[in-house]
């Protein structure tokens, strides 16, 4: 979707398991985003990275942290999984000030 | 504090049937607003973006439009696929371009 492939697509944890979800892009965009998904919250803002080299938080990072690892990638970890954390994450990216972001079709995590 | 909100949460319309969807936001320094369409099981994907009141921008059977206070997206004469949930979102403050979400609006379309 829009050059944004996440993987996996579907991940099943325990409580206090960690995981890296990935996020890689082909479209050489500057800026890319973490969200996650809840059921009446709509789309929140976990981390982001205006550029390659920076990172920034969101509205809900606790729990989380984020690597740019080069211009194509950016990846979000949950160190000790909670249950709260269940959700769809969605990685986005984006161009230039003031062009829309593009999504990927997300990874759906469950945390028993 | 900035804030969006969509409504109604739900709409159901027989094919054919013209309608509505709202977008009321409260933000300092609005630097765009986006529309986007979400299939089951899919990410986003983007419909629509506006800057400035009085602004529309139209693609088939969709329209959209801004105030200074909220955005419209018009569906006319829908079709069965046009079944989707409808996301706005505005960006404000900053160019990080950090977006804040309304919840949705989930389109039911029967034919």
């Amino acid at each position: 979707n829009a050059g944004v492939t996440q993987t996996p697509k579907f991940q099943v944890l325990k409580t206090g398991q960690s995981m890296t979800l990935q996020c890689a892009q082909d479209m050489n965009h500057n800026s890319m985003y973490w969200y996650r998904q809840d059921p009446g919250m709509g789309l929140r803002l976990i981390y982001y990275s205006a550029s390659e080299g920076t990172t920034d938080k969101g509205e809900v990072p606790n729990g989380y942290n984020v690597s740019r690892l080069n211009k194509r990638e950016f990846s979000l970890r949950l160190e000790s999984a909670a249950p709260s954390q269940t959700s769809v994450y969605f990685c986005a990216i984006r161009d230039r000030e003031d062009q829309p972001q593009h999504f990927g079709d997300g990874t759906r995590l469950s945390i028993l | 504090e900035d804030q969006v909100t969509q409504s109604p949460e739900a709409l159901r319309l027989q094919e054919g049937e013209s309608s509505s969807l709202n977008c009321s936001y409260t933000v300092s320094g609005l630097r765009g607003l986006f529309w986007y369409r979400q299939d089951p099981g899919k990410g986003p994907e983007f419909l629509f973006t506006l800057y400035s009141a009085g602004e529309e921008k139209e693609k088939e059977r969709l329209k959209a439009t801004l105030t200074k206070k909220e955005s419209f997206l018009h569906i006319t004469a829908p079709k069965p696929e046009d079944s989707a949930t409808y996301l706005c979102a505005v960006q404000a403050g900053s160019n990080t371009g950090k977006l804040i979400f309304g919840q949705g609006t989930t389109l039911q379309v029967k034919p």
